[in-house]
């Protein structure tokens, strides 16, 4: 099976504007979960998608957005950026149920970088 | 919300001696405990996890304790090798219906020095 796939692998983007990164599961896969990765703060929950629901969500303001469609794929949205959303966004899969004890199969990443 | 604190954030040993990094949580009903090894530039991937009706888990120079009652858990490697160095997070997460939401630990850097 391919892997967790994140499109693209590299964007850099000016304050104020906003982006949209994409994720594509693990066929199979109907959780998808998106963490935010910076030198200081760690690996942070933003939020997780399952059956194109959002089932959970992290502490990130409202500027930060996603949706899952029906083949599972994902996308994450960032509006008005700030210089602070520079980071690796990471996203990761588990098989089915995801009741939360599943090994999460990570995507690459993208590297944002806000200027 | 849950928190996980994970100490010391690098360390460095020598190879063929053992890694020891330790991590607490805040949520005492959290269930699931589950460790990720970061090489450089690649994404992390697990190495071990331990559910909270077990006390150690082990597997093969990798093992994992867990003290629910002090709401702590480490990771031992032992005869630590090269290939061991990378960045280890720590998470957290209660086993429900709903979900994935791990919180992971701040991560540390591990050196193996030949």
């Amino acid at each position: 099976k391919a892997g967790v796939t994140q499109t693209p692998r590299y964007l850099i983007k000016t304050r104020g504007q906003q982006v949209t990164l994409s994720c594509s599961p693990i066929s199979g896969h109907r959780s998808v979960s998106w963490y935010q990765q910076t030198p200081g703060q760690g690996l942070q929950f933003l939020f997780e998608y399952f059956s194109e629901t959002q089932r959970n969500k992290g502490n990130f303001p409202g500027r930060f957005s996603g949706r899952q469609f029906s083949n599972s794929r994902s996308e994450m949205n960032v509006s008005t950026l700030e210089l602070g959303d520079s980071a690796l966004y990471l996203c990761a899969s588990s098989e089915p149920p995801a009741m939360g004890d599943e090994k999460l199969f990570f995507g690459s990443g993208t590297q944002l970088s806000v200027l | 919300g849950e928190n996980v604190e994970q100490h010391p954030s690098t360390l460095s040993v020598q190879e063929g001696d053992s890694a020891v990094i330790k991590c607490t949580y805040s949520d005492s009903a959290s269930n699931y405990f589950p460790w990720y090894k970061q090489e450089l530039g690649k994404r992390p991937q697990l190495i071990i996890d331990i559910r909270s009706n077990v006390g150690e888990k082990k597997d093969q120079r990798i093992a994992v304790t867990l003290n629910k009652t002090a709401k702590h858990f480490s990771l031992h490697i032992t005869e630590t090798q090269p290939e061991d160095s990378a960045v280890y997070f720590c998470a957290a997460n209660l086993i429900k219906a709903a979900g994935n939401k791990l919180t992971f630990g701040g991560g540390t850097r591990v050196l193996v020095k030949p």
